[in-house]
């Protein structure tokens, strides 16, 4: 089945030690996206890609990064990461192109970011 | 900006109960709208969408109807079962800039006791 896959489910990195979230996808979405969801709350869009062009919210921190090699994967790289980073991280797709508006986003299941 | 409000959870439900999650947007233009839904541990599936006024999405025994004249698209199932606690998140899709942005309600936790 064509679907969205994120590793790990559960990660568990030290306070400031850089970590790496990966996401991909057998769908040939040329959007992909990744969101920051804490407990009992509305995913927050961190950034996305279309196609290989970057597109960051005006209010994601610098310690978050991305990085899109090819069409199937996408990273998430978290600098320095800190207590409050702590969280879901989700990563979705979606095709664009067919209309304004009427593409819904595919989720994988997330990774959750654990912080010691 | 646009935005989706909803009913605040948790909703306890007994089964076979029914259910209405209410759910009303602010937007600009003509948005697409959307119903999630996220079990515990997972990520959020999409459960049904509405692209255009009066349209009715419908899938599981949920669905929903884009009433543009009261900004609303609330979601209801007949007869809710025990597998239905989750959380479902009503958002709208914003065109921004070259892509579709999601705007999503604060979600609202459902929880069905046999």
């Amino acid at each position: 089945d064509a679907m969205v896959i994120q590793n790990p489910r559960y990660q568990v990195t030290q306070f400031g030690k850089p970590v790496t979230l990966s996401c991909s996808q057998t769908l040939n979405h040329n959007v992909m996206y990744w969101y920051q969801q804490k407990s009992s709350q509305a995913p927050k869009l961190l950034f996305h890609y279309y196609d290989k062009d970057f597109n960051n919210e005006a209010d994601t921190p610098d310690n978050f990064q991305s990085r899109r090699p090819n069409t199937s994967f996408c990273f998430l790289d978290i600098r320095s990461p800190g207590l409050g980073d702590a969280a879901m991280y989700l990563c979705a797709t979606s095709r664009e192109g067919g209309g304004a508006g009427n593409q819904p986003q595919h989720f994988g299941d997330g990774t959750r970011l654990s912080i010691l | 900006g646009n935005s989706v409000t909803q009913m605040e959870g948790p909703v306890t439900l007994s089964e076979e109960a029914f259910l209405t999650i209410n759910c009303t947007y602010t937007a600009t233009g003509y948005p697409s709208l959307f119903w999630y839904v996220q079990y515990p541990g997972e990520g959020l599936q999409l459960l049904l969408k509405a692209t255009k006024a009066d349209d009715k999405g419908s899938n599981k025994g949920f669905e929903a109807t884009y009433r543009k004249e009261t900004t609303s698209f609330h979601l209801e199932k007949g007869s809710v079962q025990v597998s239905d606690s989750a959380v479902y998140f009503c958002a709208l899709s914003d065109r921004d800039g070259g892509y579709n942005k999601l705007i999503f309600g604060a979600g609202t936790r459902l929880a069905v006791h046999p």
